[in-house]
Formats: C-alpha cells, sequence, structure tokens
C-alpha cells in the first residue's frame, strides 16, 4: 500500500471490553511503534518493533496493554479491559530503520464509555 | 515527565505573516529534531528536521532554527498561507524513541 493503514478508524466500546487495533505498515519498513494521542497532549510513545528483535515495551502504560507484530509486517495493540482513560487516538507509525523518519497511520480512534 | 516543551498553545497568523513555534528540552543527548505538521483526521507528517551540528534549516517557507546552548529550538513559517492551518509538533530523540511536544495549533487568517 502506499501508507500505514490503520482499523478500525474508529471504535467505541464498553468499560470493561477488550479490543484490539490494527495497523498495516508500509512494505519493507522493519521498524513499526505505537503511539497514544490524548486530546491536548503530544504523542506517547507506546512500544517499537524492529525487525526481529525484541521489542522495546517500556512505554505501554498497564499490563493491560499488549502488542505483537506477526511476520515482521502486521501489528496489533490489544487493550483488555478497557477504562475510560484509555480513550485517546493511538497511532501506528513505521519507517525503513531505528534513524529513517516516521510514516504516520491516520490513526484508531478508541472511545469507551 | 515531558521532556520536550513546546509553547503557545495555539496560534493565529494573518495571511501572510510569519508562524513562531518554540521548544525546549532536557536531554543534551538528543541527536534529533523534526517537526511533524498534523492536519484533523489525519497522522503527523515530518515537516522538516534538523540535527545539532547546524544552526538553522530552510525548506521553503519553514525555517528550523536550533540553540545548542540554551537547548531551544524553534520553527517558522514564512508567508503563512491558508493551508499551514494545522497541529504543528516539535519532537526530539536520541536513537529511535522520539519525544513529542504537546502540539500547537496554527490558525491562518485569511
Amino acid at each position: 500500500g502506499a501508507g500505514v493503514s490503520q482499523s478500525p478508524s474508529n471504535k467505541v466500546t464498553e468499560k470493561g471490553k477488550d479490543v484490539e487495533l490494527r495497523c498495516d505498515p508500509i512494505s519493507g519498513h522493519t521498524a513499526l511503534y505505537w503511539y497514544r494521542q490524548s486530546l491536548g497532549q503530544g504523542l506517547e510513545f507506546l512500544i517499537y518493533f524492529q525487525g526481529n528483535s525484541a521489542p522495546d515495551k517500556s512505554g505501554l502504560p498497564s499490563d493491560r496493554f499488549s502488542a505483537e507484530r506477526t511476520g515482521g509486517s502486521v501489528s496489533t495493540l490489544t487493550i483488555q479491559r478497557t477504562q475510560q482513560e484509555d480513550s485517546a487516538v493511538y497511532l501506528c507509525a513505521s519507517s525503513l530503520g531505528r534513524d529513517s523518519p516516521l510514516h504516520f497511520g491516520n490513526g484508531t480512534r478508541l472511545t469507551v464509555t | 515527565q515531558q521532556q520536550v516543551k513546546q509553547s503557545p498553545q495555539s496560534l493565529i497568523v494573518q495571511k501572510g505573516g510569519i508562524s513562531i513555534i518554540n521548544c525546549a528540552y532536557e536531554n543534551t543527548a538528543f541527536d534529533y529534531f523534526p517537526w511533524y505538521q498534523q492536519f484533523p483526521g489525519k497522522g503527523p507528517a515530518l515537516l522538516i528536521a534538523i540535527r545539532p551540528d547546524v544552526s538553522e534549516k530552510k525548506e521553503g517557507r519553514f525555517t528550523i532554527s536550533f540553540n545548542k546552548s540554551a537547548k531551544q529550538f524553534s520553527l517558522h513559517i514564512m508567508d503563512s498561507q491558508p493551508g499551514d492551518s494545522a497541529t504543528y509538533f516539535c519532537a526530539a530523540s536520541k536513537g529511535y524513541k522520539l519525544s513529542f511536544g504537546a502540539g500547537t495549533t496554527v490558525t491562518v487568517r485569511a
């Protein structure tokens, strides 16, 4: 594809439910990032994948958050037992490598009611 | 804690005017300073970036000024146009982990 694709674009869920957010990076990009953007806030780093290396999970805010990247391509961010404070836009980005510019998708807007 | 502080939160400028956004950082290990532009409903897109070995970088109407001793850098948008109305984020990194400022919403009045 031409860019980073994220789905769904919008997700409304009830408190306590689990959600899965999907990211398809640009073909050939070995690095993949997840960021969270809350209203009026900057982008908060969540997790980083680079090739077959162990991911940097240092930004995940709690153990309810997890992410995986299958086959070095598609990534899924899972939030278990969602809370209202999880409401935000979740952005995925990919790059050619650790020192290359990030290309962001349009995000998934998550609303927890 | 926020590693990059950005100001102002918002600004309004007349068409043809100059928009100036300032950022400050604490971590002297940072060696890459990009600016991203974000339109509503879209992801941020890289606008321009600088490394600390230069004090200024210009690309078209966009200029980054970098002051290493003060640990500050700024974005100047010259001859601002209505199409420049967007949210701008500064960021800084050492390696792969970008730390972003809180963003500045720029509105350009025709």
